[in-house]
């Protein structure tokens, strides 16, 4: 079956620690996002990339990077520098840019604490 | 202003009853109009998906867009316990300022009572 997966499922991070989300597509989409998720806040937009090697900032992308060096991955770092990074870590890819009717499909979700 | 504005609820309501979710939106280029359903500690799906104007039944669901208004609902008729879950509007305008980039609600937390 074709899908995002996303791993780990469950995170946990020290102060002043790097940690890496990953998330893997077998769809043969180009377009793959990351989104952060808080209650009341719905889904922020962290980086996109339409394409292997390029990838954009989205609404915050403080603290975070990103890599696009394949097309079924999108992997994405939390730094030492977000200061608030407690939250539920959604991947999603869509076939192409704009996403039109097909929408995006969505990972499980990673939840990443602070500890 | 956030371009998309959906009351976060949350809307609790009796097994059997229907329930209107909604969302309002500034970006008159929105043409694009989806629905998708997240269950807790689950990724969102799509559940209903709009082209413009009009209405799109599916099931026990019904969307509905008015571009006029920037208001698009979604009925959830003989609701269920199994329909409890966060529900979120998401638009897109083909390619315009976002790129054709979905823009989301805030989501509304829906429980329905057995």
């Amino acid at each position: 079956d074709g899908g995002i997966t996303q791993s780990p499922k469950y995170l946990f991070r020290k102060e002043g620690q790097n940690v890496t989300l990953s998330c893997e597509q077998n769809l043969n989409h180009d377009a793959m996002y990351w989104y952060r998720q808080d209650p009341g806040q719905g889904l922020r937009l962290i980086y996109y990339s339409q394409i292997v090697n390029d990838f954009q900032k989205g609404d915050i992308a403080e603290g975070y990077s990103v890599s696009r060096e394949k097309k079924e991955s999108f992997p994405l770092t939390v730094t030492s520098a977000q200061k608030n990074p407690t939250a539920f870590y959604l991947c999603a890819s869509s076939i192409d840019l704009p996403a039109l009717n097909y929408g995006y499909t969505f990972g499980s979700g990673t939840r990443l604490t602070v500890v | 202003q956030k371009e998309v504005e959906q009351d976060p609820g949350p809307l609790s309501v009796p097994e059997g009853a229907i329930v209107s979710l909604n969302c309002t939106y500034s970006n008159s280029a929105f043409q694009y109009f989806m629905w998708y359903r997240q269950y807790s500690r689950k990724g969102p799906e799509l559940l209903m998906y709009t082209y413009s104007s009009g209405n799109k039944e599916d099931g026990r669901f019904t969307a509905q867009v008015d571009k006029s208004s920037k208001y698009i609902s979604l009925f959830i008729r003989d609701s269920q316990p199994s329909d409890s879950a966060t529900y979120l509007c998401a638009m897109s305008d083909a390619g315009g300022t976002s790129y054709g980039k979905l823009t989301f609600g805030q989501g509304t937390i829906l429980t329905v009572h057995p």
